[in-house]
């Protein structure tokens, strides 16, 4: 498997606290995604980084913020959570967005939001 | 934006049945990507797909990519229990949209 470690693995938080979760890659990779999962609805991307402070919205990103200050960390800050942000949130990178390109994920944190 | 619709949503089958799932996008695709997850694991990538009509072929699994770039399948022969876990298709249309997921396929099989 890539060099791909998420933290927490689990959160319990309580509504209107602010949550960061952290990913950190070994690989040298260009790009990381954050993506959540829930029933019904697979993998939404949440934001994306093309490189230190560059990064960019993804489908669901209201109530996220995320910053990447270093090449192999991608941190994902919810704010004030809401029950809404219950959901299991993976990490992933790839060397580009190219045609080419697949995705590593890491293992994934399920947060509970009460 | 770009859709990629996956069906069925859930698929339970006797081991040694055959399984198919199968991706359609609103738009032509760059390529198609497949990934499994396992039960309370994270996506693993499988195969990727570019060519017009490609079929590529991993031990019992075969995927497709139909003729006009929009449309993708998996199948699965003699289904085994480590076969079992969730199938996502994902399109890339090669703008800033990157990735799109389908919502997977949840293989269940019975012994």
């Amino acid at each position: 498997d890539a060099g791909i470690t998420q933290s927490p693995r689990h959160k319990v938080t309580e509504t209107g606290t602010p949550v960061t979760l952290r990913c950190h890659q070994t690989e040298n990779h260009r790009y990381m995604y954050w993506y959540r999962q829930d029933p019904g609805h697979g993998l939404r991307l949440i934001h994306y980084s093309y490189g230190v402070k560059d990064t960019d919205k993804g489908e669901v990103s209201d109530g996220y913020s995320v910053s990447r200050s270093k090449t192999e960390d991608f941190l994902l800050t919810l704010e004030s959570a809401t029950s809404s942000q219950t959901s299991v949130y993976f990490c992933a990178i790839s060397r580009g967005q190219g045609s080419n390109e697949k995705l590593f994920f890491g293992s994934g944190t399920q947060l509970s939001v009460l | 934006g770009q859709q990629v619709m996956q069906i069925p949503q859930y698929q339970h089958v006797q081991e040694g049945e055959d399984f198919t799932t199968y991706c359609n996008s609103s738009t032509t695709l760059s390529n198609i990507q497949w990934y499994k997850q396992r039960p309370g694991g994270h996506p693993v990538f499988l195969i990727q797909l570019v060519k017009s009509g490609e079929v590529k072929k991993q031990k019992r699994l075969t995927f497709q990519f139909g003729e006009a770039k929009k449309n993708s399948s998996l199948h699965i022969t003699a289904t085994q229990t480590t076969d079992v876990g969730t199938y996502f298709c994902a399109g890339y249309t090669g703008g800033a949209d990157g990735l799109t997921f389908g919502k997977g396929t949840h293989l269940i099989i019975q012994p």
